[in-house]
Parts: structure tokens; sequence; C-alpha cells
């Protein structure tokens, strides 16, 4: 058990809808991260919060957006879902931004959209 | 910009075998590297990483990577594979003057110890 925890651990939804997914990093963390795992795209770097702040960003559409919060967890929105959206979205969490720090990975959403 | 490699889609050992798992990398700056392990419906393990130092690092699971500098190198090795270290495998880059790009991670490779 790594100390992050994500929710829900499935979710299955319809093209068009929106959808919110929660993450709690391990206790002490100030970064989180997320990431996007599909089969033909592999492990996708979505985008990077800091104690609050945007940090870095990656392949996120404009469909989806995050945030980090003053207790720190962080939430995934992703809006206009389409069938291309369907994927495992993990949460990641590591101390500091700045250093090599490992992260450490939550046990991740499966989406299905139908 | 920084990227990494791993050059296998699957790779097949038997039980006992010793095992070799490769990555290579590109990167500005010093690298710093990273091996995960991820089981069927699990998330990212983190198994070991290089920073500065040895060039043999030693992981969990007895799993140990050896940085090779001139060949920008990172593979990862186990002297004896068990049937339990299949799984997908990821190496992950990050480079000391990358500012706050975060880790790039390979494509994974797929490890199969068949009995």
């Amino acid at each position: 058990d790594s100390g992050v925890t994500q929710t829900p651990k499935h979710l299955i939804t319809a093209t068009g809808q929106r959808v919110t997914l929660r993450c709690s990093p391990r206790s002490g963390d100030l970064s989180v991260y997320w990431y996007q795992q599909s089969l033909d795209q592999g492990l996708q770097f979505l985008i990077q919060y800091y104690n609050g702040e945007e940090r870095a960003k990656g392949n996120i559409l404009e469909r989806f957006s995050a945030q980090q919060f003053p207790d720190l967890h962080s939430e995934l929105n992703l809006s206009s879902l389409e069938l291309g959206d369907s994927a495992l979205y993990f949460c990641a969490s590591s101390p500091s931004p700045g250093d090599p720090e490992t992260q450490y990975f939550g046990p991740g959403t499966r989406l299905l959209v139908l | 910009a920084q990227s990494v490699a791993q050059p296998e889609d699957q790779v097949n050992v038997a039980e006992g075998n010793p095992l070799t798992v490769k990555c290579t990398y590109s990167v500005s700056g010093n690298p710093y590297l990273f091996w995960y392990v991820q089981y069927p419906n699990r998330g990212l393990q983190f198994l070991l990483k290089y920073i500065t130092g040895d060039n043999l690092v030693k992981g969990s699971y007895g799993f140990e990577a050896e940085f090779n500098k001139s060949q920008t190198s990172f593979h990862l090795k186990k002297p004896s594979a068990l049937v339990s270290d299949s799984a997908l495998y990821f190496c992950a880059v990050r480079g000391s003057n990358s500012g706050n790009t975060p880790l790039v991670f390979g494509k994974g490779t797929r490890l199969s110890v068949i009995a």
C-alpha cells in the first residue's frame, strides 16, 4: 500500500457526461501528479500540482481540468466525455517537485465511457 | 527534451534464469532514473532509483539496475526470475537541468516468467 488513495475505483458513464476523480496524497506529500494509462498510449502525464499551485502540464486535454485543495487532496475533472477517454487514471504524490523524489502511485480509477 | 526508450515490448524468461529489462534515456544534465512495476489491476510500485553514487543500484524484491553513463542505459536485472515477477515494468527519467518537468515514463515492458 503506497498511502495514496483514489476514489472511485471504477466509474462507468456515458459520452458527453462529466466526472470527477479524487486523490488523497500520502501524508506530508505536497506534490500531486495525474496520469492517464490507456492500452495504445501507455502512461501519459497530465498535470502536476504542488501545494495548491499548478506546477507542470503535460498532454492534458482542454476538456480536462484539475485542482489541489488546501488539505492537499486533488480532483481531476473530465467533461464532455468521449469513448476515447476510457482509461485508467492514476494519481501519484511526492514530497517535493524540485528534487528527484520518488513518486508514489495510487491504485487508480478505471473509467469506462459508453 | 528528455526521453526514455524501452526497446522490448515483451520479455520472456524461464523461472530461475536471470532476467534483464532494457532501458535507455536522453536527458539534459545528470539523469535521475527510476524503475516501477505494475501488477495486473494495480498501480505502479516503486522498485529502485539512481540519483548519484554507485552505478549498481539494489531495489525491492531482489531487483537491481546498472547505470551506464557512456551507453545512457539503466537496465533492470534479477539473478533468478520468479513466476511472481511477471508484470509490466516501466523505466522513468528526469534530468537535473529539466526544471519543473516531471518524470518521463517509457512505454513499458511486459515480463513473462514461465515455470
